[in-house]
């Protein structure tokens, strides 16, 4: 069965600091690989994907993530965080064929002055 | 978001009523989903469909059906509410490439 396990419940940066999120997953196949952000009372927007090719992926609002297919992993990156950034972060993995994505716990992400 | 509505956003219900979410598309996508969100468990698939009149179950299906007889519509039915299904109801759509539209949500309590 497929899961994902983001280990870090919540996690406070300064503004303009650097931001790594956890994700590790588990999949049988090749895994598709997601970044969700979620603000408060909103819905869930794609932040990032990866299917294939280069491992390091872009996405919107700057951020991006790494699949490192040894540690089974697909860590969310940022340079310098902003206050608008703090939010809940989902990591998920799917796979070719299955349309059900599963997700992880997620990251609470709080920004300080 | 654009292209896709739930309804209601929030509702209070009792325990042992039947309550029925809608999550409504415009965007003719073939796969629709219902997640429900709780602290500490992120998102867990209740039911997806895949096609008009094609659903399956989810990991957290009992206690819930669907029903699909229109591609825009995917209805979600809580045959008899307990305190427990007290939670945010998501509804998300794709079209097949893993680009989930989510919802904005409902919130749901039941008393």
């Amino acid at each position: 069965a497929q899961s994902v396990t983001q280990p870090d419940i919540h996690i406070t940066v300064s503004e303009g600091a650097s931001l790594e999120l956890r994700c590790n997953y588990s999949y049988g196949a090749t895994p598709y690989l997601f970044w969700y952000v979620q603000s408060p009372g909103q819905g869930l927007q794609l932040l990032l994907k990866y299917f294939s090719g280069d491992t390091l992926v872009q996405g919107i609002k700057g951020f991006e993530a790494e699949f490192k297919r040894s540690q089974s992993s697909f860590n969310l990156r940022k340079p310098s965080v902003h206050w608008s950034d703090a939010a809940e972060y989902f990591c998920a993995v799917g796979g070719f064929g299955n349309e059900k994505l599963t997700f992880g716990t997620g990251t609470r992400l709080t920004i300080i002055p | 978001d654009a292209g896709i509505t739930q309804s209601p956003r929030h509702k209070v219900t009792e325990t042992g009523t039947p309550v029925t979410l809608r999550c409504h598309q415009t965007e003719n996508h073939r796969y629709m989903y219902w997640y429900r969100q709780d602290p500490g468990h992120g998102l867990r698939l209740i039911h997806y469909s895949y096609g008009v009149k094609d659903t399956d179950k989810g990991e957290v299906s009992d206690g819930y059906s669907v029903s699909r007889s229109k591609t825009e519509d995917f209805l979600l039915t809580l045959e008899s509410a307990t305190s427990s299904q007290t939670s945010v109801y998501f509804c998300a759509i794709s079209s097949g490439d893993y680009g989930y539209t989510f919802g904005s949500g409902t919130r749901l309590t039941v008393v």
